[in-house]
């Protein structure tokens, strides 16, 4: 079946430490997007990549680093200097043409 | 500032009833997209209507455009209990190419 997974589903980070978030999909699609979702808040885009070895900011990329190696995979780095991270992080791709996004079933991050 | 603003914030009818959403956007709109999003789950798409489409239909989902008032709604007719979920509205601006920007979403609940 044809999909984007994210791992971990969980994932807890002590104060100061990086993290990585991964996204894979094999749906072929060539864009890739990362977003960050707060409780009963909409989606707010953190970086997004139209191409392999290519990658823009969105709207709250500070504290955030990506890269996109490869066309199946988009990680999300949150670094130490996301003085806010503990949110639900959404991962999604889409094609060229349907325009419709195809959503990974989401990391909850948690600073403890 | 948020593209797309979805109203209400929650609604709650009982099943069988039908559920209206309605989603205000500020900017110009290649196509605006309804998603629903299960608690703690991504997003699944729903439906996809084009600037130039002023409704659409898909089994019990109709959904309507208006862009000379930038806005749209969704509406779910015989609804179920496994309707409840949160919806949103998502636009992709005429300049913001294949990136979609998503309002804070409808909480809809279904009681049986």
């Amino acid at each position: 079946d044809g999909g984007i997974t994210q791992s971990p589903k969980y994932l807890f980070r002590k104060e100061g430490q990086n993290v990585t978030l991964s996204c894979e999909q094999n749906l072929n699609h060539d864009a890739m997007y990362w977003y960050r979702q707060d409780p009963g808040q909409g989606l707010r885009l953190i970086y997004y990549s139209q191409i392999v070895n290519d990658f823009q900011k969105g709207d709250i990329a500070e504290g955030y680093s990506v890269s996109r190696e490869k066309k199946e995979s988009f990680p999300l780095t949150v670094t130490s200097a996301q003085k806010n991270p503990t949110a639900f992080y959404l991962c999604a791709s889409t094609g060229l043409i349907w325009g419709g996004y195809t959503f990974g079933s989401g990391t909850r991050l948690t600073v403890v | 500032s948020q593209q797309g603003e979805e109203d209400p914030q929650a609604l709650s009818i009982q099943e069988g009833e039908n559920a209206t959403m309605n989603c205000s956007y500020k900017t110009s709109i290649n196509n605006l997209q309804w998603y629903r999003q299960n608690s703690g789950r991504g997003l699944v798409h729903l439906i996809l209507i084009r600037s130039n489409e002023r409704e659409k239909h898909s089994g019990r989902l109709r959904v309507t455009l208006d862009t000379s008032k930038k806005s749209s709604s969704l509406l779910i007719t015989a609804s179920r209990a496994a309707d409840t979920a949160s919806y949103f509205c998502a636009t992709d601006g005429e300049t913001s190419g294949s990136r979609l920007t998503f309002g804070e979403g409808t909480q809809l609940t279904v009681n049986p």
